[in-house]
């Protein structure tokens, strides 16, 4: 089956340092990867995806590159702020058929807690 | 406008009341999920509604029950809960077809004494 391998957390950064997550993933079909990220106390919200291989997702900063060789889709940020202090998730879709209808299943990784100091 | 409503955003109840979570879209999504997450952990699919029809259900207990009365809500009836069943439940949408990204609500936070 699907799964998504994330770097082990926590990550404790100073402001303005250089980001970066890992993210591998086995997949049996072609998916899209995503990443999501959730501030305390909230849901989780959209930060970026891709579609197909070499593709590169951007926002906010923030970039991943979907590496079919690799099975990767790393996360990097050249310049961290205290705001972007939350929990990421990696995630894949695979599009899965049910009841005639297809649409996107998510398998998560388990996610990495990043702290950014001042 | 890619916001997805949840209400309440808090809810307390004891074992034996009957509640209800609601979900809300206007983005015309067609599917819509429900999701389990507890702290620190990823989400975990309970319920994917797709066209306003049950498409998947993950072995949930019965004490929760989902319902999609349109193509904008859903709902998730709540009964007879266990104390492990606290946790953060999220609604989710996604547009059918090939793009395949899930828009998330801020959730609502369950406790169950």
């Amino acid at each position: 089956g699907d799964s998504v391998t994330q770097m082990e957390g926590p990550v404790t950064l100073s402001e303005e340092a250089f980001l970066t997550i890992n993210c591998t993933y086995t997949a049996t079909g072609y998916p899209s990867l995503f990443w999501y990220v959730q501030y305390p106390g909230e849901g989780l919200q959209l930060l970026l995806k891709a579609t197909k291989a070499d593709d590169k997702g951007s926002n906010k900063g923030f970039e991943a590159t979907y590496r079919k060789e690799t099975t990767s889709f790393h996360l990097e940020k050249g310049s961290v702020q205290v705001s972007d202090s939350a929990v990421y998730f990696c995630a894949l879709s695979d599009p899965t058929n049910a009841g005639g209808t297809s649409y996107g299943k998510l398998t998560f990784g388990q996610g990495t807690i990043l702290t950014v100091h001042p | 406008d890619t916001e997805v409503t949840q209400t309440p955003k808090h809810l307390v109840m004891g074992m034996t009341n009957k509640k209800s979570l609601k979900c809300e879209q206007h983005m015309g999504h067609r599917a819509m999920y429900w999701y389990k997450q507890k702290a620190k952990k990823p989400p975990e699919l309970m319920f994917v509604y797709s066209y306003e029809k049950l498409s998947i259900n993950e072995s949930v207990p019965s004490r929760f029950s989902p319902e999609c009365p349109n193509s904008s809500l859903l709902n998730l009836h709540l009964h007879a809960l266990q104390p492990e069943d606290s946790a953060l439940y999220l609604c989710a949408s996604s547009q059918d077809g090939r793009i395949y990204e899930q828009y998330f609500g801020p959730g609502t936070r369950l406790t169950v004494t």
